[in-house]
């Protein structure tokens, strides 16, 4: 069975900081499909990046960069100078391949105070 | 501008009553979902669809209903026997088979009166 783990519950950084939120997951399968989405206080979530098994290269993205770990199963976020718009909850879900269903973490949630 | 269509945002419901949930997408996609969202806990999906006229249970399904007449729309229906409905519900779509992402709707808050 599929599960994410987000030990991190909550997370206030100031402006400008640096911040990982952590996701570490488990699945049987070989081949299977990572996710992080946002969900700002207006509820609706959004999709920020998908990465696949078999690719473990990092990834940039403006000030968002993800560390992907088959060893450890783990699929880091890292927001970089970190702004106050930055401040939602991030969850982390997997997607084994078939039918599409999403497992999500307990998702994390981010202050970034000025 | 393409996109998933939840209405209404907040909804209300006495005891007993059934209340449906709207979900209309226009990106063409053939596969939608339901999840449910309690305070400080993830999504869990209720139920899906692949495609027209077929859905399946999710993880939650006790006390709620779907259909799928349209591609696209999925409307979810709270019965009375769901006892604990309050929640935030949010609708999904993708393209389908794949690793393709599930796009998301604005949501709806359930309350109970």
């Amino acid at each position: 069975a599929q599960k994410v783990t987000q030990a991190q519950t909550e997370i206030s950084v100031v402006e400008k900081e640096d911040v990982t939120l952590d996701c570490v997951y488990e699945t049987r399968d070989t081949t299977y499909y990572l996710f992080w989405y946002k969900q700002p206080p207006s509820g609706e979530l959004v999709f920020l990046i998908r990465r696949n098994s078999f690719d473990e290269q990092n990834e940039i993205s403006g000030r968002y960069s993800w560390n992907f770990q088959k060893s450890t199963s783990s699929f880091n976020f890292t927001i970089t100078a970190s702004q106050v718009v930055d401040s939602a909850v991030y969850f982390c879900a997997s997607m084994n391949t078939g039918f599409q269903k999403l497992v999500f973490g307990t998702g994390t949630r981010l202050l970034v105070s000025p | 501008d393409g996109g998933i269509t939840q209405s209404p945002k907040y909804l209300f419901r006495k005891e007993g009553q059934n209340v449906t949930l709207s979900c209309e997408q226009n990106l063409n996609h053939d596969a939608m979902y339901w999840y449910r969202q309690d305070p400080g806990q993830g999504l869990r999906l209720i139920y899906y669809s692949q495609i027209v006229n077929d859905f399946q249970k999710g993880d939650i399904a006790e006390g709620y209903s779907v259909s799928r007449e349209k591609k696209e729309s999925f409307p979810l229906t709270v019965t009375s026997a769901q006892k604990n409905p309050t929640a935030f519900y949010l609708c999904a779509s993708s393209k389908g088979r794949g690793n393709q992402p599930q796009h998301f709707g604005d949501g709806t808050r359930l309350s109970i009166l």
